[in-house]
């Protein structure tokens, strides 16, 4: 049990659907990322929210829209994705956003498996 | 830019030991930490290294050479439940932050 949940666990969607990933942390973090995983590729850093507040977007697509109502809750919005997109879209939550200390390690969710046909 | 390298995959077997390497280019160098991902699960925290020197948790150890821009995981008495792939990430002040930079990942196979 990590303290951070994600749903869905797998989506197929087509190209002009628009859905949503949810992720909650129950640790009392107050940072929380989204990444995405291809296989043989590095993690990627998508999204950083500290205190409900974005702090990092590296380059991302418009067609991915983050939401952060909360500091124990984060959304990403699709919109008109590409099959690239396919991939594990993971989320991670630490106790503060950029600090040097092993208390700023990230907890991972469990991912969504996202196909795009 | 900052690079990570470290081998896309290793075997080895139940009970013995390996070890996974890491080396990174950076600037503003803080940690290296590792983390393991079994297949269909969340990557989990293993261990962080700031300072050089060996660090032990059980049956898994983190080196790093700071020098050498170089560290690695050392897995003992291996186990079936090990095989999974384990990343390496550097922590460093590049871009005005310090959240880790990840390797491409090493799939650990263990052979009973």
């Amino acid at each position: 049990e990590t303290g951070v949940t994600q749903t869905p666990r797998h989506l197929v969607m087509g190209m002009t659907n628009k859905k949503s990933l949810k992720c909650e942390q129950h640790l009392g973090h107050n940072a929380m990322y989204w990444y995405k995983q291809s296989a043989k590729k590095p993690l990627e850093l998508m999204f950083v929210y500290s205190l409900e507040e974005r702090v990092e977007n590296n380059s991302v697509p418009s067609r991915f829209s983050p939401e952060c109502p909360n500091s124990s809750h984060l959304f990403l919005h699709l919109h008109t994705l590409q099959p690239e997109d396919s991939a594990l879209y993971l989320c991670a939550s630490s106790q503060d956003w950029g600090g040097r200390g092993q208390e700023n390690e990230q907890f991972f969710g469990p991912g969504t498996r996202l196909t795009v046909l | 830019g900052q690079s990570l390298e470290q081998p896309s995959e290793v075997t080895a077997v139940e009970g013995a030991i390996v070890q996974i390497n890491c080396t990174y280019q950076t600037s503003g160098f803080y940690g290296l930490s590792w983390y393991q991902q079994h297949d269909g699960g969340a990557p989990t925290f293993l261990s962080y290294n700031a300072l050089d020197g060996l660090e032990e948790t059980g049956r898994f150890s983190s080196f790093l050479s700071r020098s050498d821009s170089y560290g690695y995981l050392l897995l003992q008495e291996l186990q079936m439940k090990d095989s999974a792939s384990y990343f390496c990430a550097v922590r460093s002040a590049s871009g005005g932050s310090y959240i880790p930079t990840f390797g491409r990942g090493t799939s650990l196979i263990v052979h009973p």
